[in-house]
């Protein structure tokens, strides 16, 4: 079964400190990991996505199938990224192709 | 500006009764979840459709949760009786099947009283 963890509820840092959300899977095959994101008052949204390799806002996320981690790192927190990150992963194949399963959530409070 | 719309968008109701949640997902997407999320469990994965034919809805409560897709432009979530622990937020999602991005909905914020 795949699984999605995020060790952390709450995460607080100070403006222009870097960050680091933590997520770690778990699956028998090949994973697709995102990162997304919930601002106040808006719904969820892609923030990344680790086949792409981009930069999103000054975030990055690398996978890591060694230690099954997808990581989310920014040099330097803005009180903009305060808000609710989810880590997910999707089923690439199989009979449950395409199911998103997502962790716990990560709040992030960036301070002044 | 195409976009997964819920209704209804807060729900306050009484233990026992009946809920019914909709959900219409972007035109043209083959694929739709329902999600729930609290504080303790994050957002669980309750249910998801390829083509309106439910694949897998394993995290679902099945003695008093139902989800239907009765046409490609409605999914429905039932919950019949209704409890206090189904206080939550309940949100749908759709997307293509082989892209990998999910559009969601703004959520329905359900209080069981």
């Amino acid at each position: 079964a795949q699984r999605v963890t995020q060790p952390e509820k709450l995460l607080s840092v100070f403006k222009g400190a870097p960050v680091e959300l933590k997520c770690n899977y778990s699956y028998s095959g090949s994973p697709e990991l995102f990162w997304y994101v919930q601002y106040s008052r808006q719904r969820l949204q892609l923030l990344l996505r680790h086949i792409s390799r981009e930069s999103i806002k000054g975030f990055t996320a690398d996978l890591n199938k060694g230690e099954t981690s997808f990581h989310l790192k920014k040099p330097f927190a803005q009180e903009e990224d305060s808000a609710m990150y989810y880590c997910a992963l999707r089923n690439a194949g199989g009979t449950s192709y395409g199911k998103l399963t997502f962790g716990q959530g990560t709040i992030l409070t960036v301070h002044p | 500006d195409a976009r997964v719309t819920q209704t209804p968008r807060d729900k306050v109701t009484e233990m026992g009764q009946e809920v019914t949640m909709r959900c219409q997902p972007i035109l043209g997407h083959n694929t739709v979840f329902w999600y729930r999320q609290t504080m303790m469990q994050g957002l669980e994965l309750l249910a998801y459709f390829r083509n309106r034919a439910p694949l897998d809805d394993s995290g679902m409560p099945k003695d008093r949760f139902s989800a239907e897709m009765p046409d490609a432009t409605l999914a429905t979530l039932k919950i019949q009786p209704s409890e206090p622990r189904d206080s939550a937020v309940y949100f749908c999602a759709s997307g293509l099947a082989r892209n990998t991005e999910a559009f969601f909905g703004q959520g329905t914020r359900l209080t069981v009283v």
